[in-house]
């Protein structure tokens, strides 16, 4: 059963960088029909889905508009997890952050696998 | 961007009603929509996808339905469990979207 675990500082400083891990287990982050999303969950914005990274044959990464200037998201294959690094953070990058599991079968594409989530507040 | 919209925002319903919630995209999607359910303090969970394709180990008591822009997540015979936060999400296109939610309280 696959399980996923983000990891993170709770409080980042208005300007700074937001750097968050989700440690993936019991499924590869490599798997080729799979992909890896961080959805973040706020009173003021609702679900909003960030991005996506996956692996067919090599790396790709998908971008909200949204964030897509200020996000990077790195697979790491050694640890088997995906990080995200969100730059020059607001307060209005207060969040909780999940990343979750994103499977593609035939017509169908959804997320089956959820972390449990992580709570970032921007304040100074 | 797909816009998602649901109706209603929140439900008042007792145990053993039918409830329906309805989700409107801004467009097309053929199959790529799905139904999460959010407990306070928890991640969503998969209930259906593919608009009516139940996820393992959800119960037959949830069921979906729609077509084009126009969806529908039936629970027939809520149970105490059932009382949570439903959403509706589209996979048709990136990015991704969520619809706003539909709180289902206990009347």
């Amino acid at each position: 059963q696959v399980q996923l675990q983000e990891s993170g500082p709770g409080l980042v400083k208005p300007s700074q960088t937001l750097s968050l891990a989700c440690a993936v287990s019991g499924d590869s982050i490599s798997t080729n029909t799979v992909g890896w999303s961080w959805i973040r969950q706020s009173p003021s914005r609702g679900l909003e889905w960030l991005g996506r990274t996956y692996y067919r044959s090599k790396w790709y990464a998908d971008y909200a508009v949204s964030v897509e200037s200020r996000v990077t998201f790195n697979p790491d294959t050694s640890r088997n997890q995906i990080s995200l690094q969100l730059d020059s953070v607001t307060p209005e990058d207060t969040a909780l952050y999940y990343c979750a599991r994103e499977t593609l079968t035939g017509n169908w594409d959804f997320f089956d696998s959820w972390g449990q989530g992580t709570l970032v507040t921007v304040s100074s | 961007d797909i816009r998602l919209t649901q109706s209603p925002s929140s439900l008042s319903a007792s145990v053993g009603d039918r409830v329906i919630i309805t989700c409107r995209a801004s467009q097309t999607m053929t199959t790529y929509l799905n139904w999460y359910q959010q407990k306070p303090g928890k991640a969503p969970k998969l209930l259906i996808y593919g608009i009516s394709t139940l996820q393992r180990g959800v119960p037959a008591r949830f069921s979906g339905s729609g077509s084009g822009t126009e969806f529908a997540l039936t629970i027939s015979g809520l149970q105490p469990d059932d009382f949570a936060t439903y959403y509706c999400q589209q996979s048709y296109s990136t990015p991704f979207t969520f619809g706003p939610g539909t709180k289902l309280e206990t009347k």
